[in-house]
């Protein structure tokens, strides 16, 4: 079945760091990817997503890109701020339905200041 | 933003007990997704709605829990003898139609004592 791992369980960083999340994938077929963020209390919300090879997402300063070689969508901030703290997911869906999502374990982010 | 609701945020159960919990989807929306997440981990992929109907769930859906949409502006999730594993936050999203980003409510913490 399809998978998605995220290799940083935990990151921790201090204010203007670069932030670096590796996500893997495996799929049948071709996904499109995702990256969800989520605070305490709250559901995840999309930052962005990207369906094709080479394809480039970005929201509030983080950005992925879509490697179907590697097959690989790695989360990157160059600046990150305390406010970034948070627990981010990768994802992927194969069909037509982007609602049924598979998701990554996730990785906690903590920017110190 | 989108404003998918959800009730209760906190339920508290003990053994044995029935659980029920509700999502109100955003207005408009056809697609309505149910989701567990244990321990601010993975979310895993419960149950999927499209115009009231279900389409799609896995297996422990089908043993254990019981899901309707009733009308398209209220969906239920309940679980029928509640078990310690079953401990998790349930989130529920909902998008215009099956192939569009979806919006996660804020979840109800369900905690099985």
């Amino acid at each position: 079945g399809d998978s998605v791992t995220q290799t940083e369980g935990q990151v921790a960083l201090s204010e203007e760091d670069f932030l670096t999340i590796h996500c893997n994938y495996s799929a049948s077929g071709y996904p499109t990817l995702f990256w969800y963020v989520q605070y305490p209390g709250e559901g995840p919300q999309l930052l962005f997503r990207a369906s094709r090879d080479k394809e480039k997402g970005s929201s509030r300063g983080f950005e992925a890109t879509y490697d179907k070689g590697t097959t690989s969508f790695h989360l990157r901030k160059a600046s990150v701020q305390e406010s970034d703290s948070a627990v981010y997911y990768c994802a992927l869906n194969t069909g037509a339905n982007t609602g049924k999502l598979t998701f990554g374990h996730g990785t906690i982010l903590r920017v110190h200041p | 933003d989108a404003a998918v609701t959800q009730k209760p945020r906190y339920l508290i159960k003990m053994k044995g007990q029935e659980a029920e919990m509700k999502c109100i989807p955003e207005k408009g929306h056809t697609a309505v997704f149910w989701y567990q997440q244990k321990q601010s981990k993975e979310l895993k992929f419960l149950i999927y709605f499209q115009n009231q109907q279900p389409l799609d769930q896995i297996d422990m859906v089908k043993e254990r829990f019981s899901a309707v949409c009733p009308s398209s502006s209220l969906c239920s999730l309940g679980i029928r003898t509640c078990e310690a594993e079953d401990s998790a936050l349930y989130l529920c999203s909902s998008s215009p139609t099956s192939n569009t980003e979806v919006f996660f409510g804020k979840g109800t913490r369900l905690t099985v004592v």
